[in-house]
């Protein structure tokens, strides 16, 4: 069975650094053509993408918070981690992370998502 | 960078009626890339469609998607109750990804 997880803080304070791992089983990435993505979705708001890396280390980012994302992967752990840093009250939502079956052209959609974890961002 | 506009923000119809709905993308995107996912609250989305009109395993056939260019239509031919939630459209061609700002399906 395939799922994932995310975890992490439930508060952090504005200009802290979020940190969130996505832990994930029935899959991996290590030789696989698959790729974990991360969204994000304020309260009562649309989806956000913020990035994505696949199983060849390969990543992108959301142009608008590139300069403040890190994306990596523990293949050992069957892990995902998602830096974010000099957090803001208006990072505050629900966090997900997603599983992508990768084609030919690395263009897929999420095809699995975690159950999300809910950060605010507050003092 | 590709922008999805999703209308009507909100829909209210009654169970066993057609719901259709809209996507309009800021510029013509391939087929190939645009799906649609199904958020019910507290829930995570799930995938309905892919590729504008192939749906994802174990979503039913009532659920279909179409279009081409800039506009694409999702349609749920006849609403069950478990239907009534927001639905959101996604570019994932070339990065950046994109989703719509969705549609909500209430009970009329």
């Amino acid at each position: 069975q395939v799922t994932l997880k995310e975890s992490g803080p439930t508060l952090v304070k504005p200009t802290q650094t979020l940190t969130l791992t996505c832990t994930f089983s029935g899959f991996s990435l290590t030789s696989s053509r698959l790729a974990v993505g991360w969204i994000r979705q304020p309260p009562g708001k649309a989806l956000e993408w913020l990035a994505l890396i696949y199983w060849d280390d390969d990543k992108r980012h959301s142009p608008s918070l590139e300069s403040r994302l890190t994306i990596t992967k523990d293949t050992s752990k069957n892990q995902v981690v998602l830096t974010m840093t000099n957090m803001d009250p208006v990072d505050t939502g629900t966090y997900y992370c997603a599983k992508v079956t990768v084609g030919a052209t690395k263009q897929d959609p999420f095809d699995l998502w975690g159950q999300g974890t809910v950060v605010t961002v507050s003092s | 960078e590709i922008v999805l506009t999703q209308s009507p923000g909100t829909l209210s119809l009654s169970p066993g009626e057609r719901a259709t709905l809209s996507c309009r993308a800021s510029q013509s995107v391939s087929s190939s890339y645009l799906g649609w996912y199904q958020q019910k609250p507290g829930q995570a989305p799930r995938l309905l469609i892919f590729a504008t009109f192939l749906r994802a395993t174990g979503i039913p056939d009532r659920f279909s998607g179409s279009g081409s260019g800039t506009d694409f239509t999702l349609t749920i031919s006849r609403l069950e109750p478990e239907d009534f939630a927001v639905y959101y459209c996604q570019h994932y061609g070339t990065s950046p990804l994109a989703f719509g700002g969705g549609t909500k399906v209430e009970i009329k």
